[in-house]
């Protein structure tokens, strides 16, 4: 069985730019959520989608956004990004997210110059 | 606001040795708290604790609960390298999300 996997592993943006990051959950796992993990702040939830809704957000700007596709898949976008964006952003799958184990993708590593 | 706090923030001990790392939450609408290692990147699951009290092993580690104390604790023995990690830990609500600890940086020496 396939894990969580995101692409592309590894980015570099300039500031300003903006960005789209991918993760595909393990089959059958309709909940996916978003973590951004930087070294002093640990992992800070960004949001939830479960069959194409966000059902939670984060306390991150409206630069942040995310969507789901029918078939799970979802997307985070970061636009106008900051110096301060650089982080790694982890994805998570699971069944539903309200009460059960998740499962994370090997993470994409943005940095911003 | 939803809050989790790890203790210690970093170890480091020898091989062998027996090691308790704790977490305590403040969460709203609590439900479970979870347990993560974390190597490289990837975060991989540990325990899902939601009973107070049952002890849930597995090899040399183990995890139990206590939701009076709003605490956890994760137990290694006999530690080895291969233990060196960040372990997080994560209550959940039951606003889908995971609320995670900054975790404990442990490192094992040979």
């Amino acid at each position: 069985k396939a894990g969580v996997t995101q692409t592309p592993r590894y980015l570099i943006k300039t500031r300003g730019q903006q960005v789209t990051l991918s993760c595909s959950p393990i089959s059958g796992h309709r909940s996916v959520s978003w973590y951004q993990q930087t070294p002093g702040q640990g992992l800070q939830f960004l949001f939830e989608y479960f069959s194409e809704t966000q059902r939670n957000k984060g306390n991150f700007p409206g630069r942040f956004s995310g969507r789901q596709f029918s078939n799970s898949r979802s997307e985070m976008n970061v636009s106008t990004l900051e110096l301060g964006d650089s982080a790694l952003y982890l994805c998570a799958s699971s069944t539903s997210a309200a009460n059960t184990e998740a499962f994370f993708g090997q993470g994409t590593r943005l940095t911003v110059v | 606001e939803d809050k989790v706090v790890q203790s210690p923030l970093s170890l480091v001990v020898h091989e062998g040795d027996t090691v308790t790392l704790n977490c305590s939450y403040e969460v709203t609408n609590f439900r479970s708290l979870l347990w993560y290692k974390q190597e490289k990147k990837a975060p991989t699951f540990l325990f899902m604790l939601t009973s107070s009290g049952i002890e849930k092993k597995s090899g040399r580690l183990s995890s139990i609960l206590d939701k009076k104390e709003l605490s956890s604790i994760l137990n290694i023995t006999a530690t080895q390298t291969g233990d060196s990690a960040i372990y997080l830990c994560a209550p959940t609500s039951g606003t889908y999300k995971y609320i995670f600890g900054t975790g404990t940086r442990l490192k094992v020496l040979a």
